[in-house]
């Protein structure tokens, strides 16, 4: 039962670096959401999807892009890392509208950006 | 957008003691979930909760979307409770689940 798996668990980039974080979901949720937690924060809204080929902004997006390319993979990436974005990213997916709205959570991905 | 606010943002507790959290929305929701992120970082599911009442053990939550708000029970608290309790609610006619500012929770031995 792997549920959302983040991947990288841990990175420390030096600022101007990039790189890409991947979740994966085995449950076939239509949708999936990019979160950043800040320390003491709450969960601030990147980017979502709401189906193979979207995205749409969130509350955070500037700095971030992201490609749901395949139904079950959704991926962040920062193309020129500032410390600034030194967060904990955390990905969550669910089903559609109308077959359950419960979200589901990947076990997070520190980054550190120096 | 929507505001979704937790009361009180601190709690302290004595192991056995009982507590209500608060969760209070600006709009109408269609969805509404309780986490518990415990001390080492991970959401835990609490409650998927739009509306009405649930139990779980110890644990309860109450939804009254007319009135915009939610109620988490804890019962005969222990040490294992500690850590942030946030509540999620997705806005009616949205697909984005937006967090609230959390109550740190934390229980004495």
């Amino acid at each position: 039962n792997a549920g959302v798996t983040q991947t990288p668990k841990f990175r420390v980039l030096k600022t101007g670096q990039s790189m890409t974080l991947l979740c994966a979901q085995d449950m076939n949720h239509e949708y999936m959401y990019w979160y950043r937690q800040d320390p003491g924060m709450g969960l601030r809204l990147i980017h979502y999807s709401v189906g193979e080929g979207t995205t749409a902004k969130g509350e955070v997006p500037d700095g971030y892009n992201v490609s749901r390319l395949k139904k079950q993979n959704f991926l962040l990436g920062l193309e020129s890392a500032a410390p600034s974005q030194t967060s904990v990213y955390f990905c969550a997916s669910r089903a559609r509208a109308g077959e359950g709205g419960e979200l589901f959570f990947g076990e997070g991905s520190r980054l550190t950006v120096l | 957008g929507i505001q979704v606010e937790q009361s009180p943002p601190d709690l302290i507790l004595q192991e056995g003691a009982n507590s209500t959290l608060r969760c209070n929305f600006s709009d109408s929701v269609n969805n509404l979930q309780w986490f518990h992120q415990n001390p080492w970082g991970q959401l835990i599911n609490l409650f998927y909760i739009p509306s009405g009442t649930k139990q779980n053990g110890r644990l309860s939550a109450t939804t009254v979307a007319t009135e915009r708000y939610s109620l988490l029970y804890i019962s005969s608290s222990q040490t294992t409770d500690s850590g942030v309790y946030f509540c999620a609610v997705v806005t009616s006619g949205t697909y984005k689940y937006i967090f609230g500012t959390g109550t740190r929770l934390k229980v004495l031995a």
